[in-house]
């Protein structure tokens, strides 16, 4: 059964970029998408975007167009996710999560354990 | 992007009730909504997608419908390890938005 294995708790300042990665072991991961969910402190969850490492192909949420970044690694069964341009606003756990091979359409049925990314200056 | 217009937004019930949580979407999805649930400080828990279709090991109390864009998460006999925040999420058009969220309080 696949484990997504992301990394660890992140302090940024104001300005600047993360990079969280998502680590898949396991079972299969190229030919299922993986998506960015984030949860700001006691609010709901947000999607970001998402990635078919099989395709390379990218599907960004307009609300992070130009900010965020979502990439593959097949070599080591990693996705990340850039966001830049930091503000206080981005503090949030962030999750990773699997979703149906070649789409989105059949919800996330695999998530990280998350990260927090803290923007403080 | 499509708006989907969860309630209510909270709810105390007792172990044993029937429950049940609505989602609207603002336009048309067909059938591609999800039901999560989320324990406080863990990751959400996929129960339901595609309007209906029960993920493997999620107990048969739970159960989902669609009528047009109106949807429905029922739980049928409300157990002790129930009581979490349910979101709705539609995969039908980016972005995939969720929800705002309804917490099921213990009464």
């Amino acid at each position: 059964q696949v484990q997504l294995v992301q990394s660890g708790a992140e302090v940024k300042k104001p300005g600047s970029s993360v990079k969280v990665s998502c680590k898949a072991s396991g079972g299969s991961f190229s030919n299922y998408s993986i998506s960015w969910v984030r949860q700001a402190p006691g609010q709901g969850l947000e999607w970001m975007g998402g990635i078919i490492p099989i395709f390379g192909t990218t599907d960004y949420a307009q609300n992070f167009q130009g900010r965020v970044t979502i990439t593959t690694d097949e070599s080591t069964t990693t996705v990340s996710m850039d966001l830049n341009s930091l503000r206080s606003e981005d503090t949030a756990v962030y999750f990773c999560a699997r979703g149906e091979k070649n789409g989105y359409y059949k919800g996330l049925d695999v998530w990280g354990q998350g990260t927090t990314v803290t923007v403080s200056s | 992007d499509i708006q989907m217009t969860q309630s209510p937004s909270s709810l105390s019930a007792s172990v044993g009730d029937r429950v049940t949580i609505t989602c609207r979407a603002s336009q048309t999805i067909n059938s591609y909504l999800n039901w999560y649930q989320q324990k406080p400080g863990k990751a959400p828990k996929l129960l339901i997608n595609v309007a209906s279709t029960l993920q493997s090991g999620v107990p048969s109390r739970f159960s989902g419908s669609r009528s047009g864009t109106d949807f429905t998460l029922t739980i049928s006999s409300l157990q002790p390890e129930d009581f979490a925040t349910y979101y709705c999420q539609q995969t039908c058009i980016t972005p995939r938005t969720f929800g705002q969220g309804t917490k099921v309080e213990i009464k």
